[in-house]
């Protein structure tokens, strides 16, 4: 079983919308959650970080962590074209070691 | 902060040959990560670094591939005798103490091999 399960998708939507990107995660034990986006032929960049349970939100992104069901959620609202890219859910390791990245959910935003 | 270069960015080489790409991280970062990455498919652990000692490596690299970070400052990843699955997006990445807490990892734009 993989650390992390991530819904490839695609997933496209009009401008404007809500967007829900979802992850699961096989260890309880992790407590560290991060969002990377990442555009066309260009390395991942960070986007949101948790730890433990609860929301955080930043602008027009929130990131969500239920530990209970160890699952994790990053919302977009009022979706931009610019939001196009492939959003990466991660965990890691306690340590700080270890990494791990969901296959990526390829979203795009029609103007 | 110059961020995390890679090079070269692009790499076309024939089956059989061996190719090397170079990661300089950001100067404070103390450890460092190779991955890979195919389309449709997210990074995948190769090796990491804390200063000049690579701490892990992982099961499924094959003995074709070796990483070095000589004096903790720039990392190399040499593969030999290439072969085309070994064709995919190879990203460097590093972090420091200070990132340990945010678990943020720096990403490099990435070296991507095509092996003909």
């Amino acid at each position: 079983q993989k650390e992390v399960e991530q819904d490839p998708g695609p997933l496209s939507v009009p401008e404007g919308a809500i967007v829900s990107l979802n992850c699961t995660y096989s260890n309880s034990a992790f407590q560290y959650f991060m969002w990377y986006r990442q555009y066309s032929r260009k390395g991942p960049e960070l986007l949101m970080y948790t730890y433990s349970s609860g929301n955080k939100e930043d602008g027009r992104f929130t990131a969500q962590v239920d530990k209970s069901s160890k699952y994790i959620s990053l919302f977009i609202r009022d979706s931009q074209p610019s939001d196009s890219a492939t959003y990466l859910c991660a965990t890691r390791s306690n340590t700080g070691n270890q990494f791990y990245f969901g296959t990526g959910t390829s979203l795009t935003v029609i103007p | 902060d110059t961020g995390v270069s890679q090079n070269p960015r692009h790499k076309i080489t024939k089956r059989g040959q061996n190719v090397t790409f170079r990661c300089d991280p950001i100067s404070e970062h103390n450890r460092l990560y190779w991955y890979r990455q195919t389309l449709g498919q997210g990074p995948e652990f190769l090796t990491y670094f804390q200063n000049e000692a690579q701490l892990e490596k992982s099961r499924l690299l094959s003995d074709r591939f070796s990483a070095e970070r000589p004096k903790g400052s720039f990392s190399t990843l040499e593969i030999q005798r290439t072969e085309q699955g070994d064709s995919a997006m190879y990203l460097c990445a590093s972090t420091g103490v200070g990132s340990r807490v945010t678990g943020e990892l720096f990403f490099g734009e990435g070296s991507r091999l095509t092996v003909l």
